[in-house]
Parts: structure tokens; sequence; C-alpha cells
């Protein structure tokens, strides 16, 4: 399995209150990306990183912002979590950018989010 | 509309059956095709990838691209019930990071 981590794997947090989800990377990928699980809609991008402090958005980003410090670690901050984004939150490392070469996308396990 | 669609199924087969699972598009411009398998409460793994038109095989898996009709498939052949997951399409063109998923197809396999 790909060295990634993704912590917590589940929260429950209040409506308002500013959350963060941890991505952790053991295999040096230079991409990143933060998803979102929801049933009908598949994944759907919410922000992806291409280097160290390189990031941009993706079809979902109203709500989230992300930070990359470091190559391993990559952040998912909800300012002010609403019930809209309760879902499932998968990060994701690849080694170039998706649909270049011959690419694979690693998945880490994934954070279950509920905001009450 | 989606620019990727897949039927959510769930699509219930006996075990040993050929299994058919289907995704089209609407952007010509995607030429890169994958498709990732999703077990229960875990992330996707990478089940096939497929460069352009044409069929690609691995195993009891075979992965089939026609562009000219925007439509991408993946046969199991000899289906086990540990083939019962989520199988999601993905795809994308050469010049951006993002892939576009369909919702994916959950598949049942009768013992």
């Amino acid at each position: 399995d790909a060295g990634i981590t993704q912590s917590p794997r589940h929260k429950v947090t209040e409506t308002g209150t500013p959350v963060t989800l941890r991505c952790h990377q053991t295999e040096n990928h230079r991409y990143m990306y933060w998803y979102r699980q929801d049933p009908g809609h598949g994944l759907r991008l919410i922000h992806y990183s291409y280097g160290v402090k390189d990031t941009d958005k993706g079809e979902v980003s109203d709500g989230y912002s992300v930070s990359r410090s470091k190559t391993e670690d990559f952040l998912l901050t909800l300012e002010s979590a609403t019930s809209s984004q309760t879902s499932v939150y998968f990060c994701a490392i690849s080694d170039s950018s998706a649909g270049v070469g011959n690419t694979e996308a690693f998945f880490g396990q994934g954070t279950r989010l509920t905001v009450v | 509309q989606k620019e990727v669609e897949q039927d959510p199924g769930p699509l219930s087969v006996p075990e040993g059956a050929i299994v058919s699972l289907n995704c089209t598009y609407s952007n010509s411009a995607f030429q890169y095709f994958m498709w990732y398998r999703q077990y229960s409460r875990k992330g996707p793994e990478l089940l096939m990838y497929t460069y352009s038109s044409g069929n690609k095989e691995d195993g009891r898996f075979t992965a089939q691209v026609d562009k000219s009709s925007k439509y991408i498939s993946l046969f199991i052949r000899d289906s086990q019930p540990s083939d019962s997951a989520t199988y999601l399409c993905a795809m994308s063109d050469h010049s951006n990071y993002q892939l576009i998923w369909g919702a994916g197809t959950k598949l049942i396999i009768k013992p």
C-alpha cells in the first residue's frame, strides 16, 4: 500500500466551527489532492497541490482552504463547517499530473466528517 | 448534464458471470481513461489504465475505449464474490491536473 495516512479517520463537529483534516505521505510524490465523495456524485476535486506552497482550486473549492508547507503534508481546512460539508474526504497522491503518462493516483483511507 | 455518466446500479450477477460496466462522456478531448475499484469504507485503487482508443487486458479484466462513441467499458470474466465493490471510471485530457470521475457502479457478485 502507498504510504498515505489521513487523520482523523472520523470526526463529528458542530456547524460554524473550523475543522482541519491532515494528509501525510511517505512516498515523496509531488502531487497531492483532496476529494470529497458523496452518493450520486462520485469523487469531486476540492483542491490540489503541485508542490510545496503551490496549490490550486478544484471543482468544489468554496468553503475550503488548503496548505502545503512540506512535501509530505497537505492540510484541508473547512473554515466554518456547514451541514452540506458532511461527506467522506479522500486524500490522493500521484507522481505526475493526472492524465499524463501512466499515472496512478493513490488514495488514503478517507475521513468521515459529520457536521451537526 | 455531467461530463461523465455512469449507472450507479447496483448490478447483481451470479458468480462466474461476465460483467460489463460502462461510462459515457461528453468531452472529446479526453485521452486517458482509468477504472478504479473501491471496496466499502476504503479508498479507490487503480484497476486499469488505457490511453486513447482500443482494448487492454489484464487477467480477468478487459478495458475498452471507443472514442468515436465516447464510451468506455470494463469487462470482468469469471466474476468472483471478491469482485463485489464499487467501480469508478475516471478520465482526463493531457492538459490539466484533474481527473473527471463517474459516480461509480456498485457491483454485487452472488455466490
